[in-house]
């Protein structure tokens, strides 16, 4: 089944602990991107990639670090988490001409 | 990006006609319309995308204007599962590159 799968889906964690949130597709599409919503505030673009090793900023990157060294593979790295980043996060990929991206589940996540 | 413009809530019954509005009057020659809808809290799911022609597919109509400043979302059969928040966006690519969602509408079908 095409997908895009997000781990963990719901995660607590403590400020200044460093966490990752994996993101994989299994469609082999050049584009991925992070997102965050919160309420009011709609769906914000945090970092997009275009293809491996090609990265860039969203309009809320502050805080965030991506990495695309292989195609499926979007990982989500929160260096030192702050409670302002509690957030429901969603990854995404797509590829030139397709219908429009594809969203994982989302991942939940609580900084206390 | 255009930036987009949606009402905020707009009330649908069940088994009728439900038309979603979006104005995008800075919508540039090469800029699309996508339209995605959101249930609870579920990722986005892709509803239908057009640049200047109408478009039909299993889910939806868009139709836009010919000055294509504001466009319209059609759920030709509203349900109870179509209850959602319905996002309108403009870029100029199909999925590169930075996309900006709005605050979307909330769509509630009632029995």
């Amino acid at each position: 089944e095409a997908q895009v799968t997000q781990n963990p889906r719901y995660l607590i964690t403590v400020t200044g602990k460093k966490l990752t949130v994996t993101c994989s597709q299994n469609m082999n599409h050049e584009y991925m991107s992070w997102y965050r919503q919160d309420p009011g505030l709609g769906l914000r673009q945090i970092y997009y990639s275009m293809n491996v090793e090609v990265t860039d900023k969203g309009d809320v990157p502050e805080g965030y670090k991506v990495s695309r060294k292989e195609k499926r593979n979007f990982p989500l790295i929160l260096e030192s988490p702050s409670p302002n980043q509690t957030s429901l996060y969603f990854c995404a990929s797509g590829r030139e001409g397709a219908r429009g991206y594809t969203f994982g589940s989302g991942t939940r996540l609580t900084v206390v | 990006d255009a930036k987009t413009t949606q009402p905020p809530s707009m009330d649908c019954a069940e088994g009728r006609a439900a038309n979603l509005p979006c104005n995008h009057s800075t919508i540039s020659g090469n800029e699309y319309v996508y339209w995605y809808r959101q249930i609870h809290s579920q990722g986005p799911q892709y509803i239908i995308h057009g640049l200047k022609n109408n478009e039909t597919n299993e889910m939806a109509s868009l139709i836009i204007t010919e000055d294509r400043k504001s466009s319209t979302l059609i759920l030709p059969h509203a349900t109870l599962r179509d209850t959602a928040v319905y996002y309108c966006i403009v870029r100029v690519s199909t999925n590169a590159g930075k996309s900006t969602f709005g605050d979307g509408t909330t769509l509630t079908v009632k029995p």
